[in-house]
């Protein structure tokens, strides 16, 4: 079974520009979700998509945005770009939303913001 | 909203060691509790997890956890560690019915051969 895949994994982008990101979880897994990762915050949650809804959303500013679409497939976008926004993306897909779920992880989506 | 605290960030040690890593969560209500693991160069993996039943849980690589809920703590264990184990082990905590993962700092485990 393939794992979660993120694309892509690297980009490097300028303050003020826009950037869309791509998850593609687990088959038959639901639930997405996106958390930041950087030195200084850690990890942290932006938000959770379960059939098509955003379900639930952590403390980022309206530039955060994301989208799940009929196949599970995710996207999240970052709208004007700061140098703030550089950190690991991380997507993660479960089974179900509800209950007792375990997330799975892929690698990441690098982003650079110069 | 769940917190999660993780302390001694940074953990040195040598070969055959014993490993205890403490976690302590601030929430109210019944949770799901998991430790994950980032070795070097690699994505997130899941260590071990608690839902439910037996407050000991064993996990992957000879790793142990114990929930106590009325310290509101889930620290992990490894009698004796070895090289491979050099990661940075994240604890981390959903309220049940929820997958919002509340992450700990994290601790970066260094295991010196």
């Amino acid at each position: 079974k393939a794992g979660v895949t993120q694309t892509p994994r690297y980009l490097i982008k300028t303050r003020g520009q826009q950037v869309t990101l791509s998850c593609s979880p687990i088959s038959g897994h639901r639930s997405v979700s996106w958390y930041q990762q950087t030195p200084g915050q850690g990890l942290q949650f932006l938000f959770e998509y379960f059939s098509e809804t955003q379900r639930n959303k952590g403390n980022f500013p309206g530039r955060f945005s994301g989208r799940q679409f009929s196949n599970s497939r995710s996207e999240m976008n970052v709208s004007t770009l700061e140098l703030g926004d550089s950190a690991l993306y991380l997507c993660a897909s479960s089974l179900a939303g509800g209950g007792a779920n375990e997330q799975f992880f892929g690698p990441g989506t690098r982003l650079t913001v110069l | 909203a769940q917190s999660v605290s993780q302390h001694n960030h940074h953990v040195i040690l040598s070969e055959a060691a014993s490993l205890e890593l403490g976690c302590n969560y601030s929430y109210g209500g019944t949770v799901n509790l998991f430790w994950y693991v980032q070795y070097p160069g690699q994505h997130l993996q899941l260590l071990l997890k608690y839902f439910s039943g037996d407050p000991l849980v064993k996990g992957i690589k000879g790793f142990e956890a114990e929930f106590i809920k009325s310290k509101f703590s889930f620290n992990l264990r490894k009698p004796s560690v070895q090289w491979s184990d050099t990661a940075e082990y994240f604890c981390a905590v959903t309220p049940w019915g929820n997958n919002r993962l509340a992450f700990g700092k994290g601790n970066q485990v260094v295991v010196i051969p």
